[in-house]
C-alpha cells in the first residue's frame, strides 16, 4: 500500500524559506521509473505543479518557479524534501506530494498525500 | 506561458452525460491527465495519457484529446461524481501545467 505524508511548518513569514518533507511508504525511490512530485493548491484556486524528482535523481521544475525551488531525495529515509525560497503571501496554499511512475507526463500522479496547509503571513 | 482553459462550472442531471473541456494551444500534441478532487480529499487521477483509465476508475469516465481541446466525459453521471475536475498537460516546454478547474454539480 502506497502512502505519502507531507510535513513542515504551517506558518512562515514573508521572505523566509519553506522546507517541506514528504515521507512515504509502500515503494522505493531507488526503483527504476519511480518519481515523487510536489504540487500545491491555493485556497479557491487551481492546482499547480511545482517540482518532480525521479529515481535516477532527474529533477524537473515548474518554469515559473524554478529559481525558487529545490527538490532532493533521501532514499534511505524514504523522504523527498522541497525547499522554496523567498516566500510571499501568494504562496499560501495546501502543498501536496504525490507518487508517479515514469513517464509521469503520461501516467500522471497516482497516489497523493493528504496535503499540508502553509500560510505565509507576518 | 502556456495556459489551459476549463469552464468554471458544469451542471448535469443524474444519469446524464457530463462533458468537461480543457482548451489550449495544440493541446492535442501533449499528454493530458484528468484529476478529480472531492471536498476535503486529495486529488485522484481518473484519466491519464488522454484516454486511459486507471484501475478502479469506473468505465463511465472517458477522455479524448485532439487539436486544441481535451475532453473528460462522464456517462451516466452519479451523485458521487460531484467534485472539482482539473486537466493537466505535459510536454517538454510546459511541463505540468494545470487548467483552472471545473466544478461539476450533479443536480
Amino acid at each position: 500500500q502506497i502512502t505519502l505524508k507531507e510535513s513542515g511548518p504551517t506558518l512562515v513569514k514573508p521572505t523566509q524559506t519553506l522546507t517541506l518533507t514528504c515521507t512515504f511508504s509502500g515503494f522505493s525511490l531507488s526503483s527504476s521509473g519511480v518519481g515523487v512530485g510536489w504540487l500545491r493548491q491555493p485556497p479557491g484556486k487551481a492546482l499547480e505543479w511545482l517540482a518532480l524528482i525521479y529515481w535516477d535523481d532527474d529533477k524537473r521544475y515548474s518554469p515559473s518557479l524554478k529559481s525558487r525551488l529545490a527538490i532532493t531525495k533521501d532514499t534511505s529515509k524514504n523522504q523527498v524534501v522541497l525547499t522554496m525560497t523567498n516566500m510571499d503571501p501568494v504562496d499560501t496554499a495546501t502543498y501536496y506530494c504525490a507518487h508517479g511512475v515514469s513517464p509521469i507526463a503520461v501516467a500522471g500522479f497516482d497516489y497523493w498525500g493528504q496535503g499540508t496547509l502553509v500560510t505565509v503571513s507576518s | 506561458s502556456y495556459e489551459l482553459t476549463q469552464p468554471p462550472s458544469v451542471s448535469v442531471s443524474p444519469g446524464q452525460t457530463a462533458s468537461i473541456t480543457c482548451s489550449g494551444d495544440k493541446v492535442g500534441d501533449k499528454y493530458v491527465c484528468w484529476y478529480q478532487r472531492k471536498a476535503g480529499q486529495s486529488p485522484v487521477v481518473v484519466i491519464y495519457h488522454d484516454n486511459k483509465r486507471p484501475s478502479g476508475i469506473p468505465e463511465r469516465f472517458s477522455g479524448s484529446n485532439s487539436g486544441s481541446t481535451a475532453t473528460l466525459t462522464i456517462s451516466g453521471t452519479q451523485a458521487m461524481d460531484e467534485a472539482d475536475y482539473f486537466c493537466q498537460a505535459w510536454d517538454s516546454t510546459t511541463e505540468g501545467v494545470f487548467g483552472g478547474g471545473t466544478k461539476l454539480t450533479v443536480l
